[in-house]
């Protein structure tokens, strides 16, 4: 069965520290998303792609948060410098287009920042 | 800003019992979700809701959507200690097919 992967699980970093999460999506799928799931709460939407686009990041914050998704398959998000409130489940998902309304999730990967 | 209010947030139960969550918005929603989460690992899709007052069943689970489309209620019979997780429902607001997620209730079943 077709997943999306994440890399790394888990990422330990001191603040001012620059982090990187990679997504890889299930082949195929059009639309990427990733999310910040903070402990206690839903997943936030960050940034969503229509392959290699930017489709809505009106809710990543630029001065320190970037995500590309060059040849519009797999996909990284970069932080820095990293703070102590970006400490979170940072979750991606993709779906087969922007008006298939059925996303698919990674696993996740935890960030804690020191 | 659009939000999404599930109730409760927490609920502990035996094994066997009934029990419904709530999800519930002051703007009308397009169409709804209910995902589940299990600790360490990403939501997974139960269900998508779109037409007021349509319910769908999947095995134990009955999802509802309210008539007026604000509100969603899924309902859980005989629960077992597998339903354990975090239930949250996504909300799309506009049309655009980009969901909004409540802050989700925490189910714990006990055997």
């Amino acid at each position: 069965e077709a997943e999306v992967a994440q890399s790394p699980r888990y990422k330990i970093t001191e603040k001012s520290q620059a982090v990187a999460f990679w997504c890889d999506p299930i082949s195929g799928h059009a639309t990427l998303y990733w999310y910040r799931q903070i402990l206690g709460q839903g997943p936030e939407l960050l940034v969503q792609f229509q392959d290699e686009s930017v489709v809505d990041d009106s809710q990543l914050p630029k001065d320190r948060f970037s995500a590309e998704r060059l040849k519009g398959v797999d996909s990284t998000l970069k932080i820095q410098p990293a703070e102590l409130g970006d400490s979170a489940m940072y979750l991606c998902a993709s779906s087969r287009g922007i008006e298939n309304n059925e996303q698919f999730f990674g696993p996740g990967t935890r960030l804690t920042v020191l | 800003t659009q939000l999404l209010e599930q109730s409760p947030q927490f609920l502990s139960i035996q094994e066997g019992e009934n029990l419904t969550v709530y999800c519930n918005s002051s703007s009308v929603f397009s169409s709804l979700q209910w995902y589940r989460q299990e600790p360490g690992e990403g939501p997974v899709l139960l269900v998508t809701v779109v037409t007021g007052g349509e319910v769908k069943k999947l095995k134990r689970l009955t999802f509802q959507f309210g008539d007026a489309r604000k509100d969603s209620s899924l309902h859980i019979t005989a629960a077992q200690p597998g339903d354990t997780g975090l239930y949250l429902c996504a909300g799309d607001f506009s049309g655009t097919y980009k969901y909004i997620f409540g802050t989700g209730t925490r189910l714990k079943v006990l055997a």
